[in-house]
Formats: C-alpha cells, structure tokens, sequence
C-alpha cells in the first residue's frame, strides 16, 4: 500500500553543521514530493517540493534529493542554524487530492 | 501568517457539546483541505473541498462534518466526539490539487475533548 516513511525520528545537529533528513516512499507512481517544516504551535510550511523528472533541487540553504531507484527522498540544510529546530515531514503525492505525509523528523540544532 | 486563518486556535468541550471549527484563506486558492494531526501520527487527511465541491471525505467519522460555503471558507462541525478525537485539527489550502502544488496550512485549532 502507500505509505510514506521516516528513517529517523530525531536528529541533534551541531549550529553550524549540515543536516541531512531522510525519507522513504512506497508508491512507485508518486510524482511530486514536498518537504514541510513545522515548528511548535504553527502548521506545516512548504520548504521544497521536486517532481519525478527531476533527482535534485535546491534552494536557499535547502536541497532536495531524489532517488527513485530506490525510492528515497532526502532534505539537507546547509550550515544548520537554531532557527531550523522545527519537525521536518516529507509528503508524496500520486496526483489529484490526496497527498500522504510522513510521520515526521525532529531536527534538533544544538547552540 | 500564512494567509489561512484557523478560529479558535484552541477548544475544550465536552463529549455532549456541539462546536464549529472555522478555516478562511485569501490566497485565491480552490482547494481547501482538513487533516488532523494526533502525537506520534502522520497527518491524516480527513476531507478535500474543490471549488466548494467535496472531493475527498476519508472514511471520517460522521460526528465530524464539514462545510464549505464558498471557496474562501471551510467549517468543520463537531458533535458528540470521544477523547480520542483530541488532536490538532489542520486547514490547508492548494492553488490546485495538490500534485502540482504544496500546500499552505493554518496554524491549526487544538482541541481537547474531556
């Protein structure tokens, strides 16, 4: 079935350093993956998104991974500042309404 | 802010009360969206509103039923809940479905059903 997964539930990083989140997805046929950022008493926030034409994206300090081979999404963020404590969720969507979110990374930034 | 407004942002009521959670975008979007996100749970879509018109309703409960006047605003009726309805309730907004595009959230109402 569909599903969409997070190898790590927490992540500790030092301010300053890269930080990597990982994610797993099932359905060969999702197309277009997001990356949002939730920090404590706020919604999810769009980061990132890539489609499946696509194996990278960057942003700003943000760069999106795609490896549908293995069907592996990665988010890293450059130079990791305590502003980027937040959970990270990755969401996949196979086209239409229904887009499947993880469950969800903790990125903490250690000062 | 996000451009989508969730009222209250906090509810307490009971298992016999009757409340209305309000969601409103001014981002022009056409789809609006309510998911419910539990602790140690992924965020679980609950219904999918497109240009006023009910796309989606993911086998919700019928103690939760949703409204959807005009493309700008979104109600989530609530009546009779259990404890284990006690989640942070989403509003979401796309500019279309969402394989093209992300989505914007609300902050969200916290309810706690005692």
């Amino acid at each position: 079935g569909e599903s969409v997964g997070l190898h790590l539930p927490t992540l500790s990083v030092q301010e300053g350093d890269n930080s990597i989140i990982n994610c797993a997805y099932s359905n060969s046929a999702s197309d277009y993956f997001i990356w949002y950022k939730q920090e404590s008493g706020k919604g999810p926030q769009f980061i990132i998104d890539i489609r499946s034409n696509m194996d990278k994206r960057q942003g700003q300090r943000v760069t999106v991974l795609l490896n549908k081979t293995v069907k592996h999404l990665s988010l890293q963020i450059a130079a990791t500042q305590p502003g980027d404590s937040a959970v990270y969720f990755c969401a996949e969507n196979t086209g239409g309404f229904k887009t499947i979110f993880g469950a969800g990374t903790r990125l903490f930034v250690k000062a | 802010e996000t451009g989508v407004t969730q009222t209250p942002r906090h509810l307490v009521m009971g298992m016999t009360n009757k409340k209305s959670l309000k969601c409103e975008q001014h981002l022009g979007h056409n789809a609006m969206y309510w998911y419910k996100q539990s602790a140690k749970k992924p965020l679980e879509l609950m219904f999918v509103y497109n240009f006023k018109e009910q796309t989606e309703n993911n086998s919700v409960p019928s103690r939760f039923s949703p409204e959807c006047p005009n493309s700008s605003h979104l109600f989530l009726h609530l009546h009779t809940l259990q404890p284990e309805d006690s989640a942070l309730y989403l509003c979401a907004s796309s500019q279309a479905n969402g394989a093209n595009y992300g989505y914007t959230f609300g902050s969200g109402t916290r309810l706690t059903v005692v």
